[in-house]
């Protein structure tokens, strides 16, 4: 399977725990994106990647959110200290610039925070 | 506002009915637009994108309307198939490419 991966496919933590999902893009796809989507909502945008440089951030990243690309393939997102509004889908996209530019997302982590 | 703003439905039509769908824009230097598909549970899809002269897909016909800000899909022919949620969705005016997407409008075709 070519298509964007993101591990693991559910997580359940307790509040106050840290997490981190992986997110492999498409393979030669240079840009990568999160978005967190809650039910009822479309996805929402955290963060994008063009290689290993993130270039932009969203408000909603607050400072418990960090996610490294760091050789320019896979990305991960740790979340700190979680709390329950953290519980989500969280989405990778990714696209490759240039090429249209569209972006294929993966089948998502849903993180549940009790 | 939001940014993107859709009716969520849902809308339930007998199958081979015809369906629209619109949903309207505030950002009006947008420069790309999409309509996502969403399955239950499942990560969105790109449908197809949406341009000024608009265009069609099979039983799927877009349109953008840039002066009044919103862009539609209409659905001909329905398919059990097509039950979903339908995102509208713009990219970016930036580098980024970044989507915004709006909350959908969930379609369920029945029999």
């Amino acid at each position: 399977d070519t298509g964007v991966s993101q591990n693991p496919r559910h997580k359940i933590t307790k509040r106050g725990q840290n997490v981190t999902f992986r997110c492999d893009p498409i393979s030669e796809h240079n840009r990568l994106y999160w978005y967190r989507q809650t039910l009822g909502q479309g996805p929402e945008f955290l963060t994008y990647f063009q290689n290993e440089a993130q270039l932009e951030k969203s408000r909603l990243l607050s400072d418990r959110f960090s996610a490294e690309r760091p050789k320019g393939s896979f990305s991960t997102l740790e979340i700190q200290r979680t709390e329950q509004g953290d519980s989500a889908m969280y989405l990778c996209a990714s696209s490759l610039a240039g090429g249209g530019d569209t972006q294929y997302f993966g089948p998502g982590t849903r993180l549940t925070v009790l | 506002r939001k940014e993107v703003e859709q009716d969520p439905g849902p809308f339930n039509v007998p199958e081979g009915a015809t369906v629209a769908f619109n949903c309207t824009y505030s950002n009006s230097a947008s420069q790309s637009f999409f309509w996502y598909r969403q399955d239950c549970r499942k990560e969105p899809k790109l449908l197809m994108s949406v341009y000024s002269s608009g265009n069609e897909d099979g039983r799927f016909t877009a349109q953008l309307n840039r002066a009044s800000q919103y862009i539609s899909l209409l659905i001909r022919d329905s398919k059990l198939s097509d039950s979903a949620t339908y995102l509208c969705v713009l990219g970016d005016t930036g580098t980024a490419s970044k989507l915004t997407f709006g909350t959908g409008t969930r379609l369920q075709v029945t029999l």
